[in-house]
């Protein structure tokens, strides 16, 4: 059973246009809700993440948006540029015994800014 | 501060044979979690160590089992290799000071294992 479901599964984006990427979850127990980017060749990094007493975080060209009652979160990176194509993952994580150490991922978006 | 390390960074086996991945978390850091990498499944949860415990553990069979020395450094052990579990394998730590940095997971670059 996927537990956090993601779309689309690739975006293709013209430079300085936005990026949204979309992601649902189901276990109303997750309580942390990060945002990994990755090239190829290279782990996952962090690039922002949210708690579920917040709708709204930004931090630089990315935002996330959090709907507690739909269970859905997204990321919007604004102005978007050629080195933002990498693959997107959004993740959540219960808190269970103290650790936010058993991320359940999404699937990916892989995104592509076009020049 | 140097990175988390995984090593070998890529590995060739044969279906039956065993492996042991190593992964340095970064310094101070005292938990440990692993995560397998496939284009079909994705991203998915192995299990997490913390002070030399297992904390929490995915949906995995008892082939894949792990355990964290007392240096937080972690292994990962794959007994009887079956095709499927050719993937990258991550490892991540945290384990920062503050509330807000110790729920950051820094990833490693993986170990790349094919069975062939």
């Amino acid at each position: 059973q996927q537990q956090v479901k993601q779309s689309p599964q690739s975006l293709i984006v013209q430079k300085g246009g936005i990026s949204i990427i979309n992601c649902a979850y189901e276990n109303t127990a997750f309580d942390y809700f990060p945002w990994y980017q990755q090239f190829p060749g290279k782990g996952p990094a962090l690039l922002i993440a949210i708690r579920p007493d917040v709708s709204e975080k930004k931090e630089g060209r990315f935002t996330i948006s959090f709907n507690k009652s739909a269970k859905q979160f997204s990321l919007h990176i604004m102005d978007s540029q050629p080195g933002d194509s990498a693959t997107y993952f959004c993740a959540a994580s219960s808190g269970y015994g103290g650790s936010q150490g058993n991320l359940i991922f999404g699937k990916g978006t892989k995104l592509s800014v076009k020049p | 501060k140097a990175g988390v390390t995984q090593t070998p960074r890529y590995l060739i086996k044969t279906r039956g044979q065993q492996v042991t991945l190593s992964c340095s978390p970064i310094s101070g850091h005292r938990s440990v979690s692993w995560y397998q990498q496939t284009p079909g499944q994705g991203l998915q949860f192995l299990f997490e160590y913390f002070s030399e415990t297992q904390r929490n553990k995915g949906n995995f069979p008892g082939r894949f089992s792990g355990r964290q020395f007392s240096n937080s450094r972690s292994e990962m052990n794959v007994s009887t290799l079956e095709l499927g579990d050719s993937a990258l394998y991550l490892c991540a730590s945290s384990g920062g000071v503050d509330n807000q940095a110790k729920n950051i997971q820094y990833f490693g670059a993986g170990t790349r294992l094919s069975v062939l």
